[in-house]
């Protein structure tokens, strides 16, 4: 049974890096066709993806955070991370990170951590 | 950017039919894919490419796609499908995930 668990800093200062680490157990992360990804949600709102990463290195950011994200994976370790840069309050959020079909073409999200909430505060 | 339009409310009765939309230009093109998501929760899929459900989501739930909408059906709801529901896609222009605006579903 797939399954994946954040980590990182439940508090973050502005201005500072967002650091996350997403741990996969109960299946590779090396699988043939799937890709890693993270997915934010501000309380009480709506769903945002972030980015993907294939176990090759291969990205996918979304274009409005682009800037400002880094993802990497570590296939001897199972887990792959987020960075995010520059943060402000606006990236205070539950953040997710999930397992989606990513070949031939990205389709859905099929497996998901149980989220982890992250403040930007001073 | 790519923009998928929820309403951000369905009631229904207990044993009803509940339809929730998803609209976006031309997403009857695009294959779409729902989440459920109960409070507190992490978001879990319920259907996929338009209409196929994983394995363990009951068949009251189906979905549809054409044109600019697509729709998730739920069928004889019961008090356990409150929650809140997503669609998704990818949107290939710009190669990102686009999520909808959400919409809650209160079971009467």
């Amino acid at each position: 049974q797939l399954q994946l668990q954040e980590s990182g800093p439940g508090l973050v200062k502005p201005s500072a890096t967002l650091s996350l680490t997403c741990n996969v157990s109960g299946d590779s992360i090396n699988s043939v066709g799937f890709y890693w990804g993270w997915i934010r949600q501000d309380p009480g709102k709506g769903l945002e993806w972030i980015g993907s990463i294939y176990s090759t290195g291969h990205t996918y950011y979304h274009p409005s955070l682009k800037s400002r994200v880094t993802m990497s994976v570590d296939t001897s370790k199972t887990q792959f991370s987020l960075q995010l840069s520059s943060v402000t309050a606006a990236d205070t959020a539950v953040y997710y990170c999930a397992r989606h079909v990513g070949l031939p073409a990205p389709y859905y999200f099929d497996h998901w951590g149980r989220g982890t909430l992250v403040t930007v505060s001073s | 950017s790519y923009v998928l339009t929820q309403p951000p409310s369905v009631s229904v009765a207990p044993g009803q039919t509940a339809r929730i939309t998803c609209g976006g230009d031309n997403i009857g093109s695009k294959s779409v894919h729902w989440y459920q998501q109960e409070p507190g929760q992490a978001p879990v899929l319920v259907v996929h490419d338009d209409s196929e459900r994983p394995s363990g989501i009951p068949e009251r739930l189906s979905g549809s796609n054409s044109g600019n909408t697509a729709t998730l059906t739920i069928s004889r709801v019961e008090a356990g499908d409150e929650a809140d529901y997503y669609c998704q896609v990818w949107d290939s222009n710009s190669d990102h995930y686009v999520f909808g605006t959400g919409t809650k579903v209160t079971v009467l």
